[in-house]
């Protein structure tokens, strides 16, 4: 089937320290990948998306690389601030499947 | 723009009753989906609607459904309301879906309807 898998978290890290959280996916045939990051009380906001091998997303500082040799999409950033604390989500969809499919997320925690 | 507006914020029921969450897409938005969130299963696709139909169906039994209505507006509702059915529940829109199925499209998540089931 298709899934998601992310590191464990919590993750803490003081803040402008370098930041990786590993995504490996397993699909199907070619998904798009999405980080969503969720802060405190809200919604998920859509962090950065990819759409085909290759691509590179990024937004605010953060990277991620779509590697379809090694089913990845590991989220990166190189200097964290405190305002980066939420939790983290990678997720795949499918052509025609209308859905997302969600890793279990990623808490992270910068200490000032 | 207004954002997705979800309502109930919270609410509390008990084992056997039924309970209807509302969402209002962002004006434009004709793709409505529901999402389950839990400490235990994360984040779990329900159901997706475009333009008053269902377009995919999440592994849930038949106690959780869903609608929309012609302005876009989606409900879900749960009956025979079990422990396990306390979560958060997010509705996201979107004008199109994940447009043509290749995955484009930004989903706009709601704040979400925390659900306590005692």
């Amino acid at each position: 089937g298709n899934s998601v898998t992310q590191m464990e978290g919590p993750v803490t890290l003081s803040e402008e320290a370098f930041l990786t959280i590993n995504c490996t996916y397993t699909a199907t045939g070619y998904p798009s990948l999405f980080w969503y990051v969720q802060y405190p009380g809200e919604g998920l906001q859509l962090l950065l998306k990819a759409t085909k091998a290759d691509d590179k997303g990024s937004n605010k500082g953060f990277e991620a690389t779509y590697r379809k040799e090694t089913t990845s999409f590991h989220l990166e950033k190189g200097s964290v601030q405190v305002s980066d604390s939420a939790v983290y989500f990678c997720a795949l969809s499918l052509q025609g499947a209308q859905k997302l499919v969600f890793g279990q997320g990623t808490r992270l925690t910068i200490n000032p | 723009k207004a954002g997705v507006t979800q309502t109930p914020r919270y609410l509390i029921k008990t084992r056997g009753q039924q309970v209807t969450l509302s969402c209002s897409p962002i004006s434009g938005h004709r793709s409505v989906s529901w999402y389950q969130q839990t400490p235990g299963q994360g984040l779990q696709f329900l159901f997706e609607y475009f333009s008053e139909t269902q377009r995919n169906k999440g592994n849930f039994p038949g106690r959780f459904s869903g609608r929309q209505f012609s302005n876009s507006r989606s409900e879900m509702n749960v009956s025979t309301l079990e422990l396990g059915d306390s979560a958060l529940y997010l509705c996201a829109s979107s004008l199109l879906g994940l447009a043509g199925g290749l995955g484009t499209g930004e989903l706009f998540f709601g704040e979400g309807s925390r659900l306590t089931v005692l």
